[in-house]
């Protein structure tokens, strides 16, 4: 079957970096994407990889390795308002999103 | 505002009522879709539409209907709700459906209790 995992809760200090894994086991690969879900919202887009390596994006940052079936985000200077759920999602071969549980992200002061 | 509106914002119902959540875009994105998100779960898809006058199932199918009239609208129907269908359920919407990049844009979302 079809499976991403990524840790149910992970807590940190304002100001840090934390980084949130993702591991993943799809019938093929189209792109991974990292949503950010604030608590009672929506999820919105944060990031978007297809190629091996690490994309930057402020103080957001994505990295994939698809030989590995391994992603992870990483926040860096922490802010309280960063404290939301990350939610991994993959692209199969059919084009269809499989998504893992959520990281939920404390942010201590 | 561009994006996708989503009604209602919450609704509490008899288990065996019908119900119909409606979902609108203004973005004329092709793709529309129907999650449920449980606590403890991913978010998981009931229906997808990739374009106008056509639609598919998903991961948690059963229970739902889904239509796809014009490029707006997707209106999800529960024929006779179950207490298990208790959820918040988010419409999404993206450009193209067989595109690895494509972002999608979600509702507010609706948070239903059966009873």
């Amino acid at each position: 079957g079809q499976n991403i995992d990524q840790p149910t809760e992970m807590t940190a200090t304002e100001g840090a970096i934390v980084q949130i894994n993702c591991t993943y086991q799809t019938s093929g690969f189209n792109g991974l994407f990292w949503y950010q879900q604030h608590a009672g919202e929506a999820p919105t887009f944060l990031s978007y990889n297809v190629l091996d390596g690490l994309e930057e994006k402020g103080r957001f940052s994505s990295f994939l390795s698809r030989s590995k079936g391994y992603s992870y985000l990483l926040l860096k200077e922490l802010q309280m308002k960063d404290s939301a759920s990350y939610l991994c999602a993959v692209k199969d071969s059919n084009y269809q999103l499989i998504w893992g549980a959520g990281t939920k992200l404390i942010i201590k002061p | 505002i561009a994006g996708i509106t989503q009604a209602p914002t919450s609704q509490i119902l008899a288990a065996g009522r019908r119900m119909t959540l409606r979902c609108t875009q203004d973005m004329r994105h092709n793709a529309m879709y129907w999650y449920r998100q449980d606590l403890g779960l991913g978010l998981r898809l009931i229906h997808y539409s990739n374009t106008a006058g056509t639609t598919g199932k998903g991961e948690v199918p059963d229970g739902y209907s889904v239509s796809r009239a014009n490029t707006d609208d997707v209106p999800l129907t529960l024929a006779s709700a179950v207490p298990s269908q208790t959820s918040v359920y988010f419409c999404a919407s993206s450009g193209q459906a067989s595109s690895g990049a494509n972002v999608l844009t979600f509702g507010a979302g609706s948070r239903l209790t059966v009873l």
